[in-house]
């Protein structure tokens, strides 16, 4: 059973980056069957796709964060990552890693359990 | 990049069922089979109840499911249980290669 655990500090300053990881157990990240991607949650807000990324590298972004996000894929650490830079206070959220099955298009059927991120100076 | 249009809240006494909308445009969930539903409790990550419009994931429960008319995906909801208290999001695949996600319903069950 595929599990995904996030990483990273729960406190980022304003204008600085923030940076998380997903570490993937159970199963490969080499998988042609499977994206790997971020979704957020403001705190008693709705969810928000960030972006979805490939073991290849192929990756796909919310038009309103691309200036600002890269996700990354480390497949020697069976690992992908969350960069967001220039962060603000509506970027404080709950980031959530995921498997997406197929491709962009596909479901999102595991999930990491999240990690809080406020921004705060 | 808009949100799906979900409604804010349902509810329901148990047993009887309930069904949640959610919609997009041509661009969106009126284009594509690429709709899901999710589960979420509080305090906890959302969980996958149908996807492709009315496909149920291995475990989920036959109470769940999905269909889609136009510009708009429902999810219903039979014989509801207190369990079934929590929020629902939809998502769907755009044009624009993206994913977008519903604000949300919050189901109460009475």
């Amino acid at each position: 059973q595929v599990q995904l655990q996030e990483s990273g500090p729960g406190l980022v300053k304003p204008s600085e980056s923030l940076s998380l990881t997903c570490s993937v157990s159970g199963g490969s990240i080499i998988s042609t069957s499977h994206y790997w991607g971020w979704i957020r949650q403001p705190p008693g807000k709705g969810l928000e796709w960030i972006g979805s990324i490939d073991y290849r590298g192929t990756s796909s972004y919310i038009p309103s964060l691309m200036s600002r996000v890269t996700i990354s894929v480390d497949t020697s650490k069976n690992r992908f990552s969350l960069s967001l830079t220039s962060v603000t206070a509506a970027d404080t959220a709950m980031y959530y890693c995921a498997r997406q099955r197929i491709a962009v298009a596909g479901p999102f059927d595991r999930w990491g359990q999240g990690t809080l991120v406020t921004v705060s100076s | 990049q808009s949100a799906l249009t979900q409604s804010a809240s349902v509810s329901g006494s148990p047993g009887q069922s309930i069904t949640i909308s959610c919609t997009g445009t041509s661009s969106d969930v009126g284009r594509y089979k690429f709709v899901s539903w999710y589960q979420q409790h509080p305090g906890k990550a959302p969980q996958l109840i149908i996807y492709e419009v009315s496909n149920r994931p291995s475990g989920v429960s036959t109470r769940f499911s999905g269909s889609k008319s136009g510009n708009t995906a429902s999810l219903t909801i039979s014989g509801l249980q207190a369990e079934d208290e929590a929020d629902y999001y939809c998502s769907s695949y755009t044009s624009n290669s993206t994913v977008t996600f519903g604000g949300g319903t919050k189901l109460t069950v009475l």
